[in-house]
């Protein structure tokens, strides 16, 4: 139980193009979603807390306008990272939290997406 | 914020040695605290965890810490096993798992043989 599911798994694309990253929860709903991004050899930082239903909250320093996250149902929340530059490179995962189970269970990460940008 | 460092960065052992992880955060708030191992281009995946109200837990070889006036919290593994090489993070959390997680920067665990 509790499978966080990411797609695409790897995704090189050319400079300036949006690329949108899904991350669901399988056999769970989950009220929260959080988006992280790994640089190589990095820890991960938190860039935003989606909530279904309303707007996401960003961490300091992450452009709400360049990093568009949806949560439109309690299994999918969706980035889009538009007009992607070399510098967006990264590992991005997504984690979940289970709704039903309540605040005391742990974060379900998603298996992350590379996005390389040429 | 909350702020997690991490030490070391790089940890060598020989294999059947233990290995000791130290985290440190900022904000006394936080209240719970999980580690996680990730291997190379995948997820991080829960090894263990301890809640504020508890100052140690353990399951099998891995034991966590948890000194609340200090703010410092370490992963002990014993009889380290070659599976055991990744990466390890700390986090820190306030509220409760379902709010966010600061990471500590991580710690490169090698264990040879």
């Amino acid at each position: 139980g509790a499978v966080v599911s990411q797609h695409p798994s790897w995704v090189i694309c050319k400079s300036g193009t949006s690329v949108k990253i899904e991350c669901r929860s399988l056999d769970f709903q989950a009220t929260t979603m959080f988006w992280y991004r790994q640089f190589p050899k990095q820890s991960l930082m938190l860039m935003a807390t989606s909530n279904e239903g309303s707007k996401a909250t960003y961490e300091q320093g992450v452009e709400k306008d360049k990093f568009l996250i949806n949560h439109a149902s309690l299994t999918l929340s969706t980035l889009t990272v538009t007009s992607a530059h070399p510098e967006d490179s990264s590992f991005y995962i997504c984690s979940a939290t289970d709704r039903v189970r309540g605040s005391n269970q742990p974060q379900h990460f998603g298996d992350g997406t590379r996005l390389s940008i040429l | 914020g909350e702020n997690v460092e991490q030490h070391p960065s790089t940890l060598s052992v020989q294999e059947g040695d233990s290995a000791v992880i130290k985290c440190t955060y900022s904000d006394s708030a936080s209240n719970y605290f999980p580690w996680y191992k990730q291997e190379l281009g995948k997820r991080p995946q829960l090894i263990i965890d301890i809640r504020s109200n508890v100052g140690e837990k353990k399951d099998q070889r891995i034991a966590v810490t948890l000194n609340k006036t200090a703010k410092h919290f370490s992963l002990h593994i014993t009889e380290t096993q070659p599976e055991d090489s990744a990466v390890y993070f700390c986090a820190a959390s306030i509220s409760g798992t379902a709010s966010k997680l600061t990471f500590g920067t991580g710690t490169r665990l090698q264990v040879t043989l």
